[in-house]
């Protein structure tokens, strides 16, 4: 079972868009629109943002948005604000023998 | 609001035991799939194993060690971890699980150490 592919870090200033990219294959993130994306702070539950690579919970600002094509599935945070400064994980289903991969994480740093 | 709070967590040699433990409120339990989800020390989520009505699945690398299970008369959601290995060290998360194994509500977590 392999993790999906994320960058390690991204930054960017206060009011700024970042996009976190998750390259995955056609077994997984390009096989179903079962891609989800979580924030989590250090030491706190993860958070759910973005799921079925486009939909947002209840309560997730719309700040905070899910796009695929092909094998990649992006999450695109815009007006950053301070409080976005967490590590971000895609997830996505492989179907009923493999189940379930996450990507290494990203770590957004608010400069 | 749901909440979930895991429990059970502890320092153990490599083959030993620990059984986690879950509890959840705020929603109805049994109509839910659960997963256990850990994050090893400096590294990413790792999927662990999910549990439905009766069906249960595995990362590879806990099947025959690691049993979940699960009580909805308690509410409660369990990791019973068989012959630790040092590899299995990790902060260890439970879920509820929607379709496409979409996790949407999450504990703060238990922590497991294997170590001599």
């Amino acid at each position: 079972q392999s993790a999906l592919t994320q960058p390690p870090s991204a930054s960017g200033s206060p009011g700024q868009a970042v996009t976190i990219s998750c390259t995955g294959t056609s077994g997984d993130v390009g096989g179903y629109d079962y891609v989800s994306w979580y924030q989590h702070h250090p030491g706190k539950a993860p958070k759910l943002l973005i799921y079925e690579v486009i939909k947002r919970p209840s309560g997730v600002p719309d700040r905070f948005s899910g796009s695929k094509s092909g094998n990649t599935a992006s999450l695109t945070v815009s007006g950053l604000q301070a409080e976005d400064e967490a590590d971000y994980y895609c997830a996505a289903y492989a179907g009923s023998n493999s189940f379930l991969f996450f990507g290494g994480g990203t770590k957004l740093t608010v400069l | 609001e749901m909440q979930f709070v895991e429990s059970g967590g502890d320092l153990v040699q490599p083959g030993g035991s620990l059984r986690l433990s879950c509890a959840a409120s705020g929603f109805t339990f049994s109509n839910y799939w659960m997963t256990w989800v850990r994050q090893a020390p400096g590294k990413g989520l790792e999927w662990v194993a999910n549990i439905g009505a009766s069906e249960m699945f595995y990362l590879d690398s806990v099947k025959g060690r690691f049993t979940i299970s699960r009580d909805n008369v308690k509410n409660s959601l369990y990791l019973q971890m068989n012959n630790l290995r040092v590899e299995d060290t990790a902060v260890y998360y439970c879920a509820r699980t929607r379709p496409g194994l979409t996790m949407d509500g999450w504990g703060k977590g238990t922590t497991v150490i294997v170590s001599s």
